[in-house]
């Protein structure tokens, strides 16, 4: 089945760790996004990528970074800058060239917890 | 500066009542599409409606329905007969032409009780 995967579900990190969330889709989509979600709130852009070996910060971009070397995979790193970062994390992709470039589809998302 | 904003922070109903979400939006751009999304408690977001600022039509689906009118900037979304499996976060969201991304509404929190 096509979809967006996202790995883990439930992440804990300690003070001073960078750890790594993983985001894969086999929609064959060009572009890849990654949100926060802070409890009752809306989702934040942290980062999104249009083509491979390219992207751009989104409005929280601070404490984080990602990569793009594959078109299906979009890695997030939540590193040790990011003081805050208890939150659920949320992939999206979009397919470009379609006419629908705006709809935006979203994996199961990771949940992170500071220890 | 673009917005969304859902003014209702949590509703609650009984099964079988119809309810409407509210959203209003704010953009200076003509080119522009709207979107509802649905957060259920296992968190992913489940897409179901967009809609593109040359199209004010409203639309139907089963039990739900979408009123979109410009005049007033509001997306308003209504669930006729309400079931349980309604209960969930819902999400307006809009996205302009010249920014490229989607800004989200604060979300609004529905519980539907048997």
């Amino acid at each position: 089945d096509g979809g967006i995967t996202q790995s883990p579900k439930y992440l804990f990190r300690k003070e001073g760790q960078n750890v790594t969330l993983s985001c894969e889709q086999n929609l064959n989509h060009d572009a890849m996004y990654w949100y926060r979600q802070d409890p009752g709130q809306g989702l934040r852009l942290i980062y999104y990528s249009q083509i491979v070996n390219d992207f751009q910060k989104g409005d929280i971009a601070e404490g984080y970074s990602v990569s793009r070397e594959k078109k299906e995979s979009f890695p997030l790193t939540v590193t040790s800058a990011q003081k805050n970062p208890t939150a659920f994390y949320l992939c999206a992709s979009t397919a470009t060239g379609t006419g629908y470039e705006e709809t935006q589809y979203f994996g199961p998302g990771t949940r992170l917890l500071v220890l | 500066a673009q917005k969304v904003t859902q003014a209702q922070t949590e509703i609650s109903v009984v099964e079988k009542e119809d309810v409407t979400l509210d959203c209003v939006y704010e953009t200076r751009d003509t080119t522009y599409y709207l979107f509802w999304y649905k957060q259920p408690p296992s968190g992913e977001l489940v897409f179901l409606i967009r809609r593109n600022s040359f199209d004010e039509q409203n639309e139907i689906s089963g039990r739900y329905s979408w009123n979109f009118q410009k005049s007033t900037s509001s997306f308003n979304f209504t669930i006729t007969a309400s079931q349980v499996v309604d209960s969930a976060v819902y999400f307006c969201a809009l996205w302009y032409n010249q920014g490229g991304k989607l800004i989200f509404g604060q979300g609004t929190e529905l519980s539907v009780k048997p």
